[in-house]
Parts: C-alpha cells; sequence; structure tokens
C-alpha cells in the first residue's frame, strides 16, 4: 500500500500554462505538505496543512494555491507557470505539524519549456 | 541564506569505509531529523535526535546531537553500496510547525 502518492509524477509543460499536482496519504495523518527540491537538491518548504487549514505559508509567489479538500488530500495548483517552476515537488504527511516523521510522496518532476 | 550547512557535499568511497558527513547551524534546534533520499524518490526519515549530546545508533549508522543542539554529525561504518544516496538533515524549533532542510550530502559508495 503506498501510504503518500502524487501524480503526475512527471509533468511537462510550456511556460504561462496552468497545472495542478494531486497528493493523497492513507496514513490517517492530520497535517500534510508541500516541498520543492531544486536543481541543488536543496529541498524548501512551501505549504502545511493541518486538518485542512493552512498552518504554513512561506513567500511563494501567489501562482502557487495549494488547496486540501479534506485531510487524505492537498493538491497544489500553480498558474503561469514560469521557467524557474521546474522542480521536483515533494508531498508529505505526519501526524503533527513540525514534529515526528514525515512521510514523502515520490515527488512530482516538473519541468516548464 | 541555509539555515543549515551540511559537509561535505559529495563523497566517494569504497565499500568497507568508514565516513561520516556533518549538518552545521548557528541556531538551536529542539530536534533535528537525518534523512536518506535515493534517486527517483522522496526523503526517508532516519532518526531523530532531540536532547544536546544524544547518540543514536541504527545498525552501521551512528548519529550524534552535538552539546548546544546546533550541530549533528552521521557516521557510517563499512559502508556499503546500499548506503549510497542524498543524506539530508533537516532541523526543527519547539515554536514553528516546520523543518529546514540542509544542503545535502551526496554520497557514492563504490564496489
Amino acid at each position: 500500500d503506498t501510504a503518500v502518492s502524487q501524480t503526475p509524477k512527471y509533468l511537462v509543460t510550456q511556460m504561462g500554462n496552468d497545472k495542478s499536482i494531486k497528493c493523497e496519504q492513507n496514513l490517517g495523518h492530520d497535517t500534510m505538505y508541500w516541498y520543492k527540491q531544486d536543481s541543488k537538491k536543496f529541498l524548501k518548504i512551501m505549504f502545511s496543512y493541518n486538518n485542512k487549514e493552512l498552518i504554513i505559508n512561506e513567500t511563494v509567489p501567489n501562482r502557487f494555491s495549494p488547496k486540501s479538500p479534506d485531510k487524505a488530500h492537498l493538491n497544489l495548483h500553480i498558474n503561469s507557470l514560469e521557467l524557474g517552476d521546474s522542480a521536483v515537488y515533494f508531498c508529505a504527511s505526519s501526524q503533527d505539524p513540525g514534529a515526528g516523521t514525515q512521510y514523502f510522496g515520490p515527488g512530482t518532476r516538473l519541468l516548464v519549456l | 541564506t541555509q539555515l543549515l550547512e551540511q559537509s561535505p557535499q559529495f563523497l566517494s568511497i569504497q565499500e568497507g569505509e568508514n565516513l561520516t558527513v556533518y549538518c552545521n547551524s548557528s541556531s538551536v534546534f529542539s530536534s533535528l531529523q537525518w534523512y536518506r533520499q535515493e534517486p527517483g524518490e522522496g526523503p526517508v526519515l532516519l532518526v531523530t535526535v532531540v536532547t544536546g549530546g544524544e547518540v543514536k545508533k541504527l545498525k552501521r549508522l551512528t548519529f550524534q546531537f552535538g552539546d548546544a543542539r546546533k550541530d549533528s554529525s552521521l557516521h557510517i561504518t563499512a559502508a556499503q553500496t546500499g548506503d549510497t544516496g542524498l543524506y539530508l538533515c533537516a532541523g526543527a524549533w519547539d515554536n514553528f510547525n516546520k523543518f529546514y532542510f540542509g544542503s545535502g550530502t551526496k554520497l557514492n559508495v563504490k564496489p
């Protein structure tokens, strides 16, 4: 059973397009996260939701909008994609925010052309 | 500016050798985690340390949290090819609901 799953695994798109990445966890966790990993492998938190409420919103352009329809899902919508958005986006979940084990998904590799 | 600096950035060794990688910061953390990430996958938690001076062992891996809770080290004894991967440290503070990740050490263990 997959604990944290993301779709799609690969996403290639043109600059200016709008795209969404979906994440689901079946661990019963209350907290979910979106991270961005750049080409140098630096992993940076973008957003965190706890019980469907936004608790962390780092300095991310407002072209990025997370949505949590329920505790098990956290989607990421990106408007007007730019070249610099190319990266690997990881979803993660944990039982509590900021503590304990974070379980990461397999990542979505986004390439903006 | 990165809160957590990891060194070395890259490390290539022969199977059977010992190695140590470091995670340093000028900030004091309430807890610190080590993850390993294999190519094409997400990071997987190896250990969490919370007490200054704490040492934890996971088979051939030994983790130490600095006395001042500003730094940590990961020592691998008799490295195996399966240890190859990106090692990430991540620190958290009590009042903040998030972990800051370090820049990573990419380890390659050659057969």
